[in-house]
């Protein structure tokens, strides 16, 4: 079972480009989401959804757009990168139960300079 | 809003040393308290959880009670491993209002020495 898988590992971006993260699971969750993870700073939410065709801004939504065309993926996309977006970026997913954990993807380290 | 704050790091501990790492939190509904644990180069990874107050979560010799009255949940070890070392997050998700997110507090990294 390969749960949350997050493309590409490493990425280095100029300032202005734009690249989309891939996320995917495979437990067949409904929710999933993508978190950023600044030093020291702790995880903030980008963007959630709670099924395929739904999405929701989190807390840093700014500069990124998601879709969720199926249950199994959902693409984080970074239009005119900045480097205030130079982060670790991290996917998770969780089942359908009010308490199931979060999995998590081992996340994108994304430098733009 | 919801939140969680936990303290600073980094923590550096002998190996067998007591560890407590603090998380207080804010939720206006029916919050359930999770830790999480990030192993270097790693996603994070459930290490433990709560869903009601009173209520302990425990694994890997990790503790952690449900306080409503402190609106704490602390994390303790009797005796930790260099193998404990990582970043060690507490989070919370709101069941009344707001279960469809998680909260994380900041961060604690924990070294181990031998």
């Amino acid at each position: 079972n390969a749960g949350v898988t997050q493309t590409p590992k490493f990425r280095i971006l100029k300032i202005g480009q734009s690249m989309t993260l891939q996320c995917a699971q495979d437990m067949n969750h409904n929710y999933m989401y993508w978190y950023r993870q600044d030093p020291g700073m702790g995880l903030k939410l980008i963007y959630y959804s709670v099924g395929a065709g739904i999405t929701d801004k989190g807390e840093v939504p700014n500069g990124y757009n998601v879709s969720r065309s199926t249950t199994e993926d959902f693409p984080l996309r970074l239009e005119l990168a900045a480097p205030s977006q130079t982060s670790v970026y991290f996917c998770a997913s969780r089942g359908q139960g009010t308490n199931e954990k979060l999995f998590f993807g081992s996340g994108t380290q994304l430098s733009v300079l | 809003g919801d939140s969680v704050t936990q303290m600073e790091g980094p923590v550096t501990l002998s190996e067998e040393a007591f560890l407590t790492i603090n998380c207080t939190y804010t939720a206006t509904g029916y919050p359930s308290l999770f830790w999480y644990v990030q192993y270097p180069g790693e996603g994070l990874q459930l290490l433990l959880k709560a869903t009601k107050a009173d209520d302990k979560g425990s694994n890997k010799g990790f503790e952690a009670t449900y306080r409503k009255e402190t609106t704490s949940f602390h994390l303790e070890k009797g005796s930790v491993q260099v193998s404990d070392s990582a970043v060690y997050f507490c989070a919370l998700t709101d069941h009344r209002y707001n279960f469809n997110k998680f909260y994380f507090g900041s961060g604690t990294k924990l070294n181990v020495k031998p």
